[in-house]
């Protein structure tokens, strides 16, 4: 089983639907990561998390909104999608600052 | 001015022959660190090496060595006896400390745009 799981894998919807993609986790990390990749652009990060009681908003929040339910479960919601939020969607997890993120294996967002 | 520059789009060899994909990054930060991902077309985000920027001696891990030039602020992943499977997209990212308002320390990343790799027989 993956250490890093997101559901859905594809999600094809229309405007103004909202949407949550779930993430969830067997490391055992307190951070986790909400990144968007476009063509071109790399990873952009949304929002990360250290413990339910902790979220902060990354370089690109306006339009999305977190919760954390748990140590191991990180979702993220559009309210509202718009075409321009179409993109791959991952989340990721961390131990100790200096430690590498690890990946999900992302969930393919396509805005009609 | 950006903090990850990776300014190969794309970058073909032949297969068992070495590579190198270029990073030059930008930080005050004293304490840092750099990783190295490869995705594949499939998608998902793979970690290859790490380097810590008070790290004396340069990372490796197997087929991939990480020559990191401080001063130069360059950190150039080197894949040797190349793959046909080591066609993907590789992605620098540069680890700053960042602490939040509660005092939460977290390590943030900042991407590279990618360098497609192709690997010909």
């Amino acid at each position: 089983d993956a250490d890093v799981t997101q559901t859905p894998r594809n999600r094809i919807t229309k405007t103004g639907k909202r949407i949550m993609l779930e993430c969830s986790q067997t490391k055992g990390h307190d951070r986790m990561y909400w990144y968007r990749q476009d063509p071109g652009l790399g990873l952009r990060l949304i929002y990360y998390s250290f413990d339910v009681k902790d979220i902060n908003k990354g370089e690109i929040s306006d339009g999305y909104s977190v919760s954390r339910q748990a140590q191991a479960k990180f979702s993220l919601s559009l309210e509202s999608a718009i075409p321009n939020q179409t993109a791959l969607y991952f989340c990721a997890t961390s131990g100790e600052v200096g430690q590498p993120q690890h990946f999900g294996d992302g969930t393919r967002l396509s805005i009609l | 001015a950006q903090k990850i520059t990776q300014t190969q789009p794309g970058m073909f060899v032949q297969e068992k022959e070495a590579v190198t994909l270029d990073c030059t990054y930008d930080t005050s930060d004293p304490s840092y660190g750099l990783f190295w991902y490869k995705q594949p077309s499939s998608g998902e985000m793979i970690f290859l090496i790490y380097q810590g920027s008070y790290d004396q001696q340069n990372a490796t891990e197997g087929r991939y060595s990480l020559n990191f030039q401080k001063a130069r602020k360059s950190a150039n992943l080197v894949i040797s006896a190349s793959q046909l499977g080591d066609s993907a997209m590789y992605f620098c990212a540069m680890r700053e400390a960042h602490t939040n308002a509660g005092g939460t320390s977290y390590g943030k990343l900042t991407f590279g745009q990618g360098t497609i790799l192709t690997v010909h027989p």
